[in-house]
């Protein structure tokens, strides 16, 4: 069955630290991966997308790592702000065309 | 701002009743995508709409429909209203015709309350 399962579900860090969410995916054949950032109540925007071949991506603070053999993606946060306190959801494509979602993970960032 | 717009922001109803939402794509994205975000839930991929015609659908309910108008802006029809209905209701846009092929822009979202 295709999955996306991401964690943790929720994190809580300090202002200034580091972080990384993480993303376990079963979807085959796997077209690519996107993580997206999801202020409360606001529709997600995306920060990153990676193909097989894509190993690393970054978008200012933001760096997102991609392991194709084992499924896995990651996406590190460097020198956290408040405004980064948000839901970051990863979404595989799969075949057809099929986007798979995570269920997200909430950060919170704390002064 | 996305350039993606959505009517109206919030929307209060009844059991029973049906509503319409409304999406603007961003200026020259062909796609339209609908999504529901229940309240703590991930979220939901619903229907895609391309130039006009269905190209992909996901959990859409029996009792939802939806379409894309020549001008390219979409409804999305909720019919027989449910209490689980209540949910923030997202629209996307993007330039290509196969979802994930490109970034999906979301606008602010819809919030349907179902009471």
């Amino acid at each position: 069955k295709n999955q996306v399962e991401q964690s943790p579900q929720s994190l809580i860090i300090l202002e200034g630290k580091n972080c990384t969410l993480q993303c376990n995916y079963t979807v085959s054949p796997f077209s690519n991966l996107r993580w997206y950032k999801q202020d409360t109540g606001r529709g997600p925007v995306s920060l990153t997308i990676m193909t097989f071949s894509e190993n690393t991506k970054s978008n200012g603070r933001y760096t997102a790592t991609l392991d194709a053999d084992t499924k896995q993606s990651s996406l590190h946060i460097t020198a956290s702000q408040l405004s980064d306190s948000a839901s970051y959801i990863c979404v595989v494509r799969g075949s057809s065309y099929k986007l798979i979602f995570g269920s997200g993970t909430r950060l919170l960032v704390r002064p | 701002d996305s350039g993606v717009t959505q009517t109206p922001k919030h929307l209060i109803t009844a059991t029973g009743q049906r509503v319409t939402l409304r999406c603007s794509p961003r200026s020259g994205d062909l796609s339209v995508y609908w999504y529901q975000q229940s309240l703590d839930q991930g979220l939901q991929f619903l229907i895609q709409y391309y130039n006009g015609e269905e190209r992909a659908k996901g959990n859409i309910l029996e009792r939802f429909s939806a379409q894309q108008f020549p001008d390219l802006h979409s409804e999305l029809n909720l019919s027989s209203l449910e209490l689980g209905d209540s949910a923030l209701y997202f629209c996307a846009s993007s330039s290509a015709w196969a979802p994930g092929g490109d970034t999906q822009y979301f606008g602010p979202g819809t919030r349907l309350t179902v009471l």
